[in-house]
């Protein structure tokens, strides 16, 4: 699986868009991108993923760049409840393992 | 359906002794993972279950650790002979085959050995 780079740490202000960069600059045609976030004290959240379209939910929106080699993720109107670790995972469509690899994500902090 | 539970939520052990934790997943998933978070890290990979079949492990899973889900259902991790390295939170989620990468995640088990 293709890896990704991700900031540590970010603060958006409370009801501001928040916006998460991912960098995975080596991902193959047929690698889908992952976005999971993890609030404290909970489990891994599934958010989205895309192949190389955008993509929206009820939750966010994913854009992927037109080379396919980076993404943002994008909470429209952050609240203190967006307070979580973004993880952004490439995986292989094709079949293989179906385990996930989790980085260490982004740290992202709502300021009310 | 509730979602993904695990039990139990907490649990101390003596370092020696041999801990057992159970998942159930949500009912009509088919896809079982487990998975364990040590802090400040991400979740690592340990091994997966399609229905009963156990049919990948991680290298991380070392032989005091052993997996089942012996009616495809519940799945239970076992530690054997538990060392101070173990302590972390297990995580377990399941899915649906179709969408095998949207994992739905319980809350975790945090295992603390003394």
């Amino acid at each position: 699986d293709a890896k990704t780079t991700q900031p540590t740490s970010m603060d958006c202000a409370e009801g501001r868009a928040a916006n998460l960069p991912c960098n995975h600059s080596t991902i193959s045609g047929n690698e889908y991108v992952y976005w999971y976030r993890q609030i404290h004290s909970q489990g891994p959240q599934y958010i989205i993923h895309g192949l190389k379209n955008n993509e929206t939910n009820e939750m966010a929106s994913l854009i992927i760049t037109e080379d396919r080699k980076s993404s943002t993720l994008i909470l429209p109107h952050a609240t203190l409840r967006d307070t979580a670790v973004y993880y952004c995972i490439v995986v292989y469509s094709g079949g293989g393992a179906d385990g996930l690899t989790f980085g260490k994500g982004t740290h992202l902090i709502i300021q009310p | 359906d509730t979602g993904v539970s695990q039990n139990p939520r907490h649990k101390i052990t003596k370092r020696g002794q041999n801990v057992t934790f159970r998942c159930d997943p949500i009912s009509e998933h088919n896809r079982l993972y487990w998975y364990r978070q040590t802090l400040g890290q991400g979740p690592e990979f340990l091994t997966y279950f399609q229905n009963e079949a156990q049919l990948e492990k991680s290298r991380l899973l070392s032989d005091r650790f052993s997996a089942e889900r012996p009616k495809g259902s519940f799945s239970t991790l076992e530690i054997q002979r538990t060392e101070q390295g173990d302590s972390a939170m297990y995580l377990c989620a399941s899915s649906d085959p179709t969408e095998r990468y949207e994992q739905y995640f319980g809350p975790g088990t945090r295992l603390t050995v003394t």
